[in-house]
């Protein structure tokens, strides 16, 4: 039972280039999440999906876009990477529950991205 | 909108003395809080959360955390500091609004330093 993986785990990109980061989870999740942590920032939302097929933006979403095709994955894309979007992106998932509201986010291990 | 505020970025103390990480939150409706700790290069990892069962939270590693309606705090505390404790942690609620399914809103961390 991996849990939530990510992919990459690094990443150097220069400035205007696109890729896109990868989150797996094999906990039959219906909630996935984006997140990028800076330094002194905490964690901030980007985007989540709430289900297959649904996506919806976070607190920082500009910049980014999502997609979820199949339940078990959520796909983060740079479209035109800035120096700004140098950051740590984490993914996470969550289920849902008769108390969903208690459940909590299990994480990935993050992937490095440096803009240049 | 739900938030939560940790007090103090660094914090430092010896090893086997007592560990205090301060967290306020701030909530129009009854708070669902969450404590992560974050080693180096990895992601994050659950230690406890509060629920409403139980005012006094047990969680891993010798963890626990109190729910202080009156205070509106839920800080972090475990009787003697071990080397391995050194990490980031993050305080975290429940956003509470558009369903629930949004994710969770996190402060913006404290490092733990354990003094040999």
């Amino acid at each position: 039972n991996a849990g939530v993986t990510q992919t990459p785990k690094f990443r150097v990109l220069k400035t205007g280039q696109s890729m896109t980061l990868l989150c797996a989870q094999d906990m039959n999740h219906e909630y996935m999440y984006w997140y990028r942590q800076d330094p002194g920032m905490g964690l901030r939302l980007i985007h989540y999906s709430v289900g297959e097929g649904t996506t919806a933006k976070g607190e920082v979403p500009d910049g980014y876009n999502v997609s979820r095709l199949k339940k078990q994955n959520f796909l983060l894309g740079l479209e035109s990477a800035a120096p700004s979007q140098t950051s740590v992106y984490f993914c996470a998932s969550s289920y849902r529950t008769g108390g969903w509201m208690n459940t909590e986010a299990f994480f990935g291990q993050g992937t490095r991205l440096t803009v240049v | 909108a739900q938030s939560v505020t940790q007090l103090g970025s660094h914090v430092s103390v010896s090893e086997g003395a007592l560990v205090l990480l301060r967290c306020n939150y701030s909530s129009s409706v009854p708070p669902y809080l969450f404590w992560y700790v974050q080693y180096p290069n990895q992601g994050l990892q659950l230690l406890l959360k509060y629920t409403s069962a139980a005012t006094l939270v047990k969680g891993i590693n010798g963890f626990e955390a109190e729910f202080k309606k009156s205070e509106t705090s839920f800080h972090l505390t475990k009787p003697s500091a071990h080397m391995s404790d050194a990490a980031e942690y993050f305080c975290a609620v429940r956003k509470n609004s558009g369903g629930g399914a949004d994710g969770l809103t996190f402060g913006k961390g404290t490092h733990l330093i354990i003094q040999p």
